[in-house]
């Protein structure tokens, strides 16, 4: 069965720092993986997919990795703003496709 | 694109009541996932649709909590009798089999008094 493990659970940071997020399941057959951003009370936006075959995605300030062998993922943030502040959840996409799986994220408070 | 429409955003019920939720996927997507985020459980998978056909719904809480997908446009996430523990945000999301990711709707705020 896979999992989906975030750490850390919670992470406060002063503005402009570059920070890593980490991401890693069970199962290395995957489809695909990706990850979300979560504002209090707000619904899910995808930032970043990486397809299986692929090793990383960058959109701005965001770059994410995948390392299927390892079962890991990362979430880079570079320069980052209070605008950041918000849950972060990693999800895996299983191998047919079909099932989307999250981690339990990590809550990421980018101090001004 | 409106992306996944969800109804209503907020629900407020007296325990025992019946509760329905609506979800709209985007159009072209033939899955379909209802969720469950709660701050002890995090995210749970409900249940989901392929082309309309539910696939696995080994999520569902109970049988209190039944969904249909009656076409390619529409679903609905059904609670009947209502009880307080099932006060969480349900979230509808829509995919084109994974291939391009999953979009979520902006989540249903259920609360059972």
């Amino acid at each position: 069965k896979q999992e989906v493990t975030q750490i850390p659970a919670a992470l406060s940071v002063p503005e402009g720092e570059n920070l890593v997020l980490n991401c890693s399941f069970t199962d290395s057959a995957i489809y695909n993986l990706q990850w979300f951003r979560q504002d209090p009370g707000k619904g899910l936006t995808s930032l970043l997919l990486i397809q299986s075959s692929q090793r990383e995605q960058t959109s701005g300030r965001l770059n994410a990795s995948l390392d299927k062998s390892s079962g890991r993922s990362t979430l880079y943030i570079a320069a980052s703003q209070p605008g950041d502040s918000a849950t972060y959840l990693c999800a895996v996409i299983d191998s047919s496709a079909s099932k989307i799986i999250f981690g339990s994220g990590t809550r990421l408070s980018i101090r001004p | 694109d409106a992306g996944v429409i969800q109804s209503p955003r907020h629900e407020v019920t007296e325990m025992g009541q019946e509760v329905t939720l609506r979800c709209k996927p985007i159009s072209g997507h033939n899955s379909l996932f209802w969720y469950r985020q709660t701050m002890m459980r995090g995210l749970e998978l409900l249940i989901y649709f392929n082309n309309n056909v539910p696939i696995d719904d080994s999520g569902m809480p109970e049988d209190r909590f039944s969904a249909k997908m009656p076409n390619a446009s529409f679903s609905t996430l059904k609670i009947q009798p209502s009880e307080p523990r099932d006060s969480a945000v349900y979230f509808c999301a829509s995919s084109a089999q994974g291939a391009l990711g999953y979009t979520f709707g902006s989540g249903t705020r259920l609360t059972v008094v």
